[in-house]
This record gives structure tokens, sequence and C-alpha cells, in this order.
């Protein structure tokens, strides 16, 4: 059966840190690893990634996608108290698999 | 773009009735999914549609649910003989299958209360 983990399940850290998201997954006939925000409701799309090394960056989050020991690393450097969300990973083959998610919180 | 819109907000109901709720996928987007999230959790797939028609549907899915997307537009998710278990958030999402920005765009949810 398909699955996503993410760790940690939850982070707690100062404005100005930097933190690193982690995300492993054991998806059949894998496509695309996702990360989206969710603040409130809806989910928001941050990064879709599909081949293995190559980051991608928006503004002070990063992400990259290691297809052979199948993991994603989500990072956020420079916490603001707005980067405080859950993350999700999620997986893809037709549809999403999602991970638990990573509850960020960005003290001031 | 007016982005995926769910119907309704907030839904209480009691235990034993029927539900049903709405979803309008992104004009053209010929996918569309439904999750479930439970606070704490992240979203748990449910079925997704290809146009009209129904491609898969969890396992973890009991008889009471039904999708449908008759004529591969909006799409219905009824809910029979509701149980206490089925609170949560129910997630609607879509996507433009074949092209190259394949990633899904959710709506905000019906936040459904079984008392």
């Amino acid at each position: 059966e398909d699955k996503v983990v993410q760790s940690p399940l939850s982070l707690v850290v100062h404005e100005g840190d930097t933190v690193t998201l982690n995300c492993s997954y054991e998806v059949t006939n894998f496509r695309s690893l996702l990360w989206y925000k969710q603040e409130k409701k809806a989910p928001t799309f941050l990064f879709m990634l599909t081949s293995s090394g190559i980051e991608k960056k928006s503004g002070r989050l990063s992400s990259i996608l290691d297809k052979k020991e199948l993991f994603s690393i989500l990072n956020i450097t420079a916490t603001q108290t707005g980067d405080s969300a859950i993350y999700l990973c999620a997986a893809r083959y037709g549809k999403l698999t999602f991970g638990q998610g990573t509850i960020l919180t960005v003290h001031p | 773009d007016t982005g995926v819109s769910q119907d309704p907000r907030h839904k209480i109901t009691k235990r034993g009735q029927n539900v049903t709720f709405r979803c309008d996928p992104i004009s053209e987007h010929n996918r569309l999914y439904w999750y479930r999230q439970t606070l704490g959790q992240g979203p748990e797939f449910l079925t997704y549609f290809q146009n009209e028609a129904q491609l898969e549907k969890s396992r973890l899915l009991s008889d009471r649910f039904s999708a449908e997307r008759p004529k591969g537009s909006f799409s219905t998710l009824e809910i029979q003989r509701t149980e206490q278990g089925d609170s949560a958030m129910y997630l609607c999402a879509s996507s433009p299958e074949g092209t190259v920005n394949e990633k899904l765009f959710f709506g905000s949810g019906t936040q459904l209360s079984v008392l």
C-alpha cells in the first residue's frame, strides 16, 4: 500500500531560525512529489518535484527530491511568524497520497 | 479562474441523517478529487474522477459514501446514515491532467459535524 511519512510531526522555532522538514515515500509508479502549506482550510501549493537532485526555490523556501532514496526535504530559511502552518508532503501516481503533515510554529 | 468552490462550508447533522456536498472545480480541469481530513492528520484519499468516469475509490470508503460527477463538471459527495466518525473536513480538489502543470488545486472544504 502507498505510504508517505513526514518528520518531525511538530516543530517549534523562533523567528530567524532555519528548519528542515522531511518526507519519505513508498508509492507504486511514483510520478511526482508535491509540497503544500495549510494554514486554515485549503492546502496551497508550494512545489512539485519530478527529478532527483534539482532544487526548487521560492523565496526563503526550497525543496529537493531524491528518487533513489525515496525522500524529499523542504527547507525554510529565516523563518517568520507567517510561516506557521501545517506543511504537507504528497506523492503522486494518479491520486495524491499525503503524509500526516508537520505542524510548524514560529514564535516572535 | 475562480478556484475550486465547495458548498456548504459547514454542515451540522444528526447521526443517521444523509448529507450531500457539492464541489465545482476550476473550469476545464478534467480531474476532480475528494479527500477527508481530521484534526492532526493529512488529507485521506476518498475517490477521484477523470471527466465523468470514477477512476478510483478508496478501499477504506464504506458503502455509505457515494460520489458522482454526472456531466464531467461539478461533483457531489453523499454520505448516507451518517455516524459520529464521519465528522471531518471534506476537501475537493481539481487538476488539469495531461498538462505539465498537474498539481492539485484545493477548495476550502466542507466541515461536517455529526452529533
